[in-house]
């Protein structure tokens, strides 16, 4: 079983629909979430970063995690061509980065 | 934001040839840099742990003699692949950690290399 797991689509979806990314992982000594968008042959960027369970909002991205299921989610409301990209989740044990385990990746089609 | 620059974006090189790719951190300065690979359509997989002066921390199955990484300074770490072949042929992809936060939060990555061996 892989340490995260992570459907990887392609998803398509029309302009202004909510869109749900989920990741599943099985080790329960992770504490630190993050989600990362990347764009076609350019690095990921940062979008959410959550400690332990809980949700967390920022404008139209909420992410959600869930500990007692090991199961973490990415919604992004009223979604944009622009939203179009490969979606990755990412785990940490410690706060350092060397413990850093990404999931594969969703690949998120919005069309106009 | 913190930008972090890689250099060359895209290489292509003879097989048998080195070639060297450069992380930079341009506003900030990073103790821990880190090397990642990623394969078409897959995630990014950690190769090594960049420390400024000392050795790099492998990852398992990644062979040091084949990728030598050297972090001279605070703000830039250098991936060489030796001898490359075409399985070598990938997206590198570096990160940086801030020295002053820390936090697995704010890492930041570069654009991406990508390295394609004739």
């Amino acid at each position: 079983q892989k340490e995260v797991e992570q459907d990887p689509g392609p998803l398509s979806v029309p302009e202004g629909a909510i869109v749900s990314l989920n990741c599943t992982y099985s080790n329960s000594a992770f504490q630190y979430f993050m989600w990362y968008r990347q764009y076609s042959r350019k690095g990921p960027e940062l979008l959410m970063y959550t400690y332990s369970s809980g949700n967390k909002e920022d404008g139209r991205f909420t992410a959600q995690v869930d500990k007692s299921s090991k199961y973490i989610s990415l919604f992004i409301r009223d979604s944009q061509p622009s939203d179009s990209a490969t979606y990755l989740c990412a785990m940490s044990r410690d706060n350092y980065g060397q413990n850093f385990v990404f999931g594969p990746g969703t690949r998120l089609s919005v069309l106009p | 934001g913190a930008v972090v620059s890689q250099h060359p974006s895209w290489v292509i090189c003879k097989s048998g040839t080195s070639v060297k790719i450069e992380c930079r951190s341009l506003d900030f300065q990073a103790t821990t840099m880190f090397w990642y690979r990623q394969f078409p359509k897959q995630s990014l997989m950690l190769m090594a742990t960049s420390n400024e002066g000392s050795k790099a921390t492998y990852e398992q199955g990644v062979e040091k003699d084949k990728f030598l990484i050297n972090h001279a300074s605070l703000t830039l770490s250098t991936l060489t692949v030796t001898s490359a072949h075409p399985e070598d042929s990938s997206f590198y992809i570096c990160s940086a950690l801030p020295r002053t936060s820390g936090s697995v939060g704010e890492l930041f990555f570069g654009e991406g290399s990508r390295l394609t061996v004739l």
